[in-house]
């Protein structure tokens, strides 16, 4: 079975810094897809970005970007010039080619930005 | 304008009682879905529907029960409702794959549901 896991239940950034969120996830699949979703304390869900597992390239948006390594199974995220604005519980997950409808989210993990 | 509303946003009653959710997307997709968020964050899936009909149907009691109207609408009952099922219900939606190459979810605002 597709598991999702984030080890950091909790971390913290200075206002202005960078931080890496970490994701790993199992699968025996070669082809799927991986996101990272954000949850302000309004609780909406937001994507933040997203990556094809079968592009080697690492997914970019604006102060955000990925790590993927597909071998070791890692997708971590890494917030650069962090805001007071990207405190919020960061979800990564994992979506099948072959299974179009089965997400599975990891347990989360709540940023915190130190001003 | 919304992409995918859920009304009520929320939702407090007693044991016993029944109520619904209510959930509408106006992206065009063909795939809805029903999360339950826990207190502690944990997001798990309990329904998929693909044009009106049920995909995924998770371990979830019978007390609660989907119905799909139209693809645009996905409404979740529950029946006799349990201190228990207090939690944050989040609808969704996505394409299907055939219609492109990314599929992520788009979710609704949340509804938080209170039982006493």
């Amino acid at each position: 079975a597709q598991t999702v896991t984030q080890s950091q239940p909790e971390m913290s950034v200075q206002e202005a810094e960078t931080v890496t969120l970490s994701c790993t996830y199992d699968t025996s699949e070669s082809d799927y897809y991986l996101f990272w979703y954000k949850q302000p304390p309004s609780r909406q869900m937001i994507l933040v970005i997203r990556q094809e597992a079968y592009k080697q390239q690492n997914a970019t948006e604006n102060r955000f970007s990925v790590n993927f390594q597909k071998a070791a199974k890692s997708f971590s995220l890494k917030i650069s010039d962090s805001q007071l604005g990207d405190a919020a519980m960061y979800f990564c997950a994992y979506r099948p080619e072959t299974s179009y409808d089965k997400v599975i989210f990891g347990p989360g993990t709540s940023l915190s930005v130190i001003p | 304008d919304t992409a995918v509303s859920q009304t009520p946003k929320y939702l407090v009653t007693q044991m016993g009682n029944d109520k619904s959710i209510k959930c509408e997307q106006n992206l065009g997709h063909d795939t809805m879905y029903w999360y339950k968020q826990d207190s502690k964050k944990f997001l798990k899936i309990m329904f998929s529907y693909n044009n009106k009909e049920l995909i995924i149907n998770e371990t979830v009691p019978n007390r609660f029960s989907p119905k799909s109207p139209d693809k645009a609408h996905l409404n979740l009952h529950i029946n006799s409702l349990e201190l228990g099922d207090s939690a944050v219900y989040f609808c969704a939606s996505s394409q299907d794959k055939r219609q492109g190459n990314f599929y992520e979810q788009y979710f609704g605002p949340g509804t938080r549901l209170t039982v006493t």
